[in-house]
């Protein structure tokens, strides 16, 4: 099983400013099939990203992955305020798939 | 639009079976594009797939789950269903029914239900 680990748990910022959130991989994740998700208190989780790069419909260009092998990353430009919330990564290249722990990004 | 909708008791004794239905509106579950699965979350564990199906039947699961967990289609009603045997308090969480992408390129869970709080306990 591939263990996903993302960092950092918390990551206090301020609406304008730029999040970079990681999440590595205990082993080399398939053809990259890595997605990153969004939730908000009481919702489901919402897809952002999938294939470690390509935004989902309806997602902002705000919102980008990047990555490959066991290193990931996601990245908002210029945080709006609907962005704060819980950030989990997941990995669908190798049963059985896994998610991170997750990030929450907060208002600094 | 796809609506997915989860049901079934909110509490389930200890030894029992979880038994959970999503129902598929807006889209037909009879397609070779997509698979339909279950994820579960609780405080403990975080977010964690349970298993998925095609609707011509097969399955894979979490090992995790050993051998408990049995995933059903019905493609008459348009539903499928998850069943969860000898539970404990470790399978207390909220339950997710969810669609996944496979075809032109896998998106992982690209739909999911409003999830259903299911709790384990006497």
């Amino acid at each position: 099983e591939i263990v996903l680990t993302q960092s950092p748990g918390t990551l206090s910022l301020s609406p304008g400013e730029r999040a970079t959130l990681s999440c590595r991989a205990s082993q080399d994740v398939d053809y990259a099939y890595v997605a990153w998700y969004q939730q908000k208190p009481g919702q489901a989780p919402r897809l952002l990203i999938y294939g470690a790069s390509s935004r989902a419909a309806g997602i902002p260009d705000r919102f980008s992955g990047s990555g490959s092998g066991t290193d990931f990353t996601l990245t908002v430009s210029r945080l709006e305020p609907e962005d704060f919330a819980v950030y989990y990564c997941q990995q669908y290249g190798n049963s059985p798939f896994t998610f991170g722990q997750g990030t929450k990004l907060e208002i600094k | 639009q796809l609506h997915l909708q989860e049901s079934g008791p909110g509490l389930v004794k200890p030894s029992e079976t979880l038994s959970l239905i999503c129902a598929v509106s807006g889209g037909s579950i009879s397609t070779t594009s997509h698979y339909w699965g279950w994820i579960r979350q609780s405080p403990g564990k975080g977010l964690e797939w349970i298993g998925s199906i095609y609707s011509d039947g097969v399955t894979y699961y979490n090992p995790s789950l050993e051998g408990r967990v049995t995933i059903s289609v019905d493609t008459s009603k348009n539903q499928f269903s998850l069943k969860v045997n000898s539970v404990t308090a470790p399978d207390t969480g909220v339950y997710y029914c969810t669609r996944d992408t496979v075809k032109p390129t896998p998106t992982a869970s690209d739909s999911w239900g409003q999830g259903i709080l299911v709790n384990v306990s006497s």
